[in-house]
């Protein structure tokens, strides 16, 4: 199962906008795209997921783009709760969760 | 709140022990997994099972084993721990169903498992 490919690590301002990447260039018609985030000492917690358009919620909102074989996740405002390590992850069609390396987010106050 | 519960939040074995470590869910979901994340690697799966007496192997599976003899429960078994076993084991599950792709998922806290 091939894997999503993220940046390591990305900065960010505290208050600012953040757009994570993901390239997903083998992504199958019918995975989904997931995004996670683990805070320091903790398990990963759900952020977001979608299949073809662009969703949001209250946490983030994540932009798919028309291929699928790329995806970014919005924080609109980032605060210093935010950093964490993120990640993009497909969901198959068996349920299964394939987890990338994921990317360590700093927000600078 | 949806609970996934891992048995240990520490554990150290000796090399040789048959190891357990037991992951408990308290909603009824058909999915779980077992994941270990160690520095720089993120996390990998080691086994997944889709339902009661349903496995899959993930990517990592050797030198472990799982049992799910019941819905809420889903064991990691190291027959023979190693010192390259030592890492956060993670259990994590969900709900699924055809076209219910979009579920989340819920995770433990973690073991910190080290093998001496």
């Amino acid at each position: 199962d091939a894997k999503t490919t993220q940046p390591n690590s990305m900065e960010s301002n505290e208050e600012e906008p953040v757009h994570l990447p993901c390239n997903h260039s083998t992504i199958s018609g019918t995975d989904y795209i997931h995004w996670y985030r683990q805070l320091p000492s903790q398990g990963p917690e759900y952020v977001i997921h979608g299949l073809t358009s662009n969703v949001n919620n209250r946490m983030a909102s994540l932009a798919i783009a028309e291929d699928r074989k790329s995806s970014t996740l919005i924080l609109h405002r980032a605060t210093l709760r935010d950093a964490a390590v993120y990640y993009c992850i497909r969901r198959n069609q068996g349920g299964k969760l394939i987890f990338g390396q994921g990317t360590e987010l700093s927000v600078k106050p | 709140d949806v609970k996934v519960t891992q048995s240990s939040r520490y554990l150290v074995k000796r090399t040789g022990e048959k190891v357990f470590l037991e992951c408990v869910q308290d909603m009824d979901h058909e999915n779980m997994f077992w994941y270990r994340q160690d520095p720089g690697l993120g996390l990998r799966l080691i086994y997944f099972s889709y339902d009661v007496k349903m496995k899959e192997k993930g990517d990592i599976p050797e030198g472990y084993s799982v049992s799910r003899e019941k819905k809420e429960r889903f064991s990691l078994i190291l027959e023979s721990a190693s010192t390259n076993q030592t890492s956060m084991y993670l259990c994590a599950s969900s709900l699924w169903s055809l076209g219910s792709l979009n579920t989340e998922a819920f995770f433990g806290q973690g073991t910190r498992l080290t093998v001496v």
